[in-house]
């Protein structure tokens, strides 16, 4: 069965540090990955997603992802984080049915 | 051009009164998603449609979860009775679907609160 895990539920970091987000998924194939922001009252934007060729990957707002399939991760980064980044992530793998299965999320506060 | 819109952004009622959610997807999407997220949880699918048709309907409690998607474009999920525990954000998404390279893309979801 298709799963995907971030096991970070808070993360907080200062801005203008680096960050990373983990998700670790399970998927019999190659999956399509996705990782989507939620800002408080709002719906899930798309950041970013990977179906094939290259493993790392870039998005909107300077997020970069990179998937492994080693490890069955698709790891989110950014370089430099900026104060409006804060808001909640989350990871989704879909598989050939077209149903997207999402992780618990990870809520990301950002210091001044 | 217009995102997925839904209708209300809000909603309170008291249990065992129905209610109801609107979505109107991207035009020329055919794939059409109702998403169940509880508080501090990821989306979770009620529901999937492709044009008008249910394709995956086995996570909706259809004791009192209905849905539609009548002429395979607006669609309409409502709850009767609610129940405490339905309190949630119900989130709409859409698809072109006719494409394994693309994304869903998300409405803002309705908030509703049973009290």
């Amino acid at each position: 069965a298709q799963s995907v895990t971030q096991p970070d539920i808070h993360i907080t970091v200062s801005e203008g540090a680096s960050l990373e987000l983990r998700c670790n998924y399970s998927y019999g194939a190659t999956p399509y990955l996705f990782w989507y922001v939620q800002s408080p009252g709002q719906g899930l934007q798309l950041l970013l997603k990977y179906f094939s060729g290259d493993t790392l990957v870039q998005g909107i707002k300077g997020f970069e992802a990179e998937f492994k399939r080693s490890q069955s991760s698709f790891n989110l980064r950014k370089p430099s984080v900026h104060w409006s980044d804060a808001a909640e992530y989350f990871c989704a793998v879909r598989g050939g049915t077209y149903k997207y299965i999402f992780g618990t999320g990870t809520r990301l506060k950002v210091l001044a | 051009e217009a995102g997925v819109v839904q209708s209300p952004r809000y909603k309170i009622i008291e249990k065992k009164q129905p209610v109801a959610f609107w979505c109107n997807p991207i035009s020329g999407h055919n794939t059409l998603y109702w998403y169940l997220q509880n508080l501090g949880q990821g989306p979770e699918l009620l529901i999937r449609y492709e044009n008008e048709e249910a394709v995956d309907d086995s996570q909706l409690p259809k004791d009192r979860f209905s849905a539609e998607r009548l002429k395979g474009v607006d669609s309409t999920l409502k709850i009767q009775p609610a129940e405490l525990g339905d309190s949630a954000v119900y989130l709409c998404a859409s698809s072109p679907g006719d494409s394994r390279d693309t994304e869903a893309f998300f409405g803002q979801g309705t908030r509703l609160t049973v009290v």
